[in-house]
Formats: structure tokens, sequence, C-alpha cells
């Protein structure tokens, strides 16, 4: 069974302090990984995409892979209370459809 | 409108009910997407259409039917469902085969369903 594997939180992080999120997922032959952003009662909306080892930087956001560790992190600097939030981890292991296997989520305070 | 839109955005439904669940997403995408989404377990993938063709289909109770009639519209046909089966019903829609590895899937704001 393809799975996706979230810490499901409360991470709790001061106001201006670096939030860490991490992702781990069981199919060597995943492509490419997204992280969600879902405020309570909210859909998820897309905060970046990352398919090649290393960092990828969006603003405040850096999402890090290491495939070889099957191992995603999106690092949120600068965190604002406005973060809070639940923070998925979504993987496309390229089957037909494109289809997506979702985390559980890990659910982030930003205390102010 | 623009994005991914669902209506109605909230149902209530008896056990005896039929009701359908529509998504419409206005940007010219090929690919659309039913999930749902229950209290603390991750979003369930429940259906996909690429190119209006059925590629997926989770194990759903026949009790959930879905129809695509074009590219732009995905229905969630719904009759004698059981009050397990009230959660967020998510449509999403993507590039779908055109979109490779970096094929992103933007939400619609979802449908809250409660079966009484």
């Amino acid at each position: 069974q393809k799975e996706v594997e979230q810490n499901s939180g409360p991470l709790s992080v001061p106001e201006g302090a670096i939030a860490s999120l991490n992702c781990t997922y069981s199919d060597r032959g995943s492509q490419s990984f997204f992280w969600y952003r879902q405020y309570s009662g909210k859909s998820p909306e897309l905060i970046m995409f990352i398919y090649s080892n290393g960092d990828k930087e969006d603003g405040r956001f850096t999402a890090q892979l290491n495939k070889a560790s099957q191992y995603v992190s999106l690092l949120i600097r600068d965190s604002q209370p406005s973060d809070s939030a639940t923070y998925l981890c979504a993987v496309n292991i390229g089957n037909a459809g494109n289809m997506l296997t979702f985390g559980g989520g890990t659910r982030l305070m930003v205390k102010p | 409108e623009t994005g991914v839109t669902q209506t109605p955005r909230h149902l209530v439904m008896g056990m005896t009910n039929k009701k359908s669940l529509k998504c419409e997403q206005h940007l010219g995408h090929n690919a659309m997407y039913w999930y749902k989404q229950s209290a603390k377990k991750p979003l369930e993938l429940m259906f996909v259409y690429s190119l209006e063709e059925r590629v997926e289909n989770n194990s759903v109770p026949s009790r959930f039917s879905p129809e695509c009639p074009n590219s732009s519209h995905l229905f969630l046909h719904l009759h004698t469902l059981q009050p397990e089966d009230s959660a967020l019903y998510l449509c999403a829609s993507s590039q779908g085969p055109y979109g490779g590895r970096t094929d992103t899937q933007y939400f619609g704001p979802g449908t809250r369903l409660t079966v009484l």
C-alpha cells in the first residue's frame, strides 16, 4: 500500500520563528511532491510543488526533497499567526490520471 | 466565475433521498477528481476522470455515482446514503495527462454533506 505519513501535530511555534513540517512516503517511484494548506472548514490550496532533489524557495516557503531518504519537508520562515492551518503533503507516483496520495496533514499553530 | 466551483455548499439529506453534487471548472483543465474528507482522516480519492474517461474508481460504494458529461463539469449522484457518508466532498481539476509530473490539482470550496 502506497503511503504518505505526516505527524498530525499540533506543531506550535512562536510568531517569527521557522516552522518545519515533515513528510515521508513509501513509493520509491514517486515523481513529484506537493504541499497544500488547508484552513479549518476550507478546501486545500496549493503552496508549492517540488520534483528535484534539493531545495526550492518561494517567498517565505522552502520545500526540501531527499529522494534517497524518501523525505520531503516544508519550511516556513518568519511564521505568522495567519499561517496557522493544516498542511497537507501529497505525492504523485506517476500513474495514469496523475493521481495524488495525501498524508493526513500536520496542524500548525503560530502563537503571537 | 473563476477556478473550481461546487454547488451546493451545504447539503442535508435523509438516508432515502437522492441528490447530486455539481462541480464546474473554469481553468481549461482535462482531468477532474472527487475526494471525500472525513474528520481525522486523510483525503480519500473517490473518482478520477481524465479526458472525460473514468480512470480510477477507488472501490467506492455504488451509492455514489459519478458523471462527467464534458471536461468542465463533474457530478456526484448520491442515493441511499448512510450517516457515515457525512463528510466534506471536494472536487479538484488539473491539466491531467498534459500536465506531466508537475500536474497540479486545484480544489473547489467543497460541499459539506450531512446524512441524517
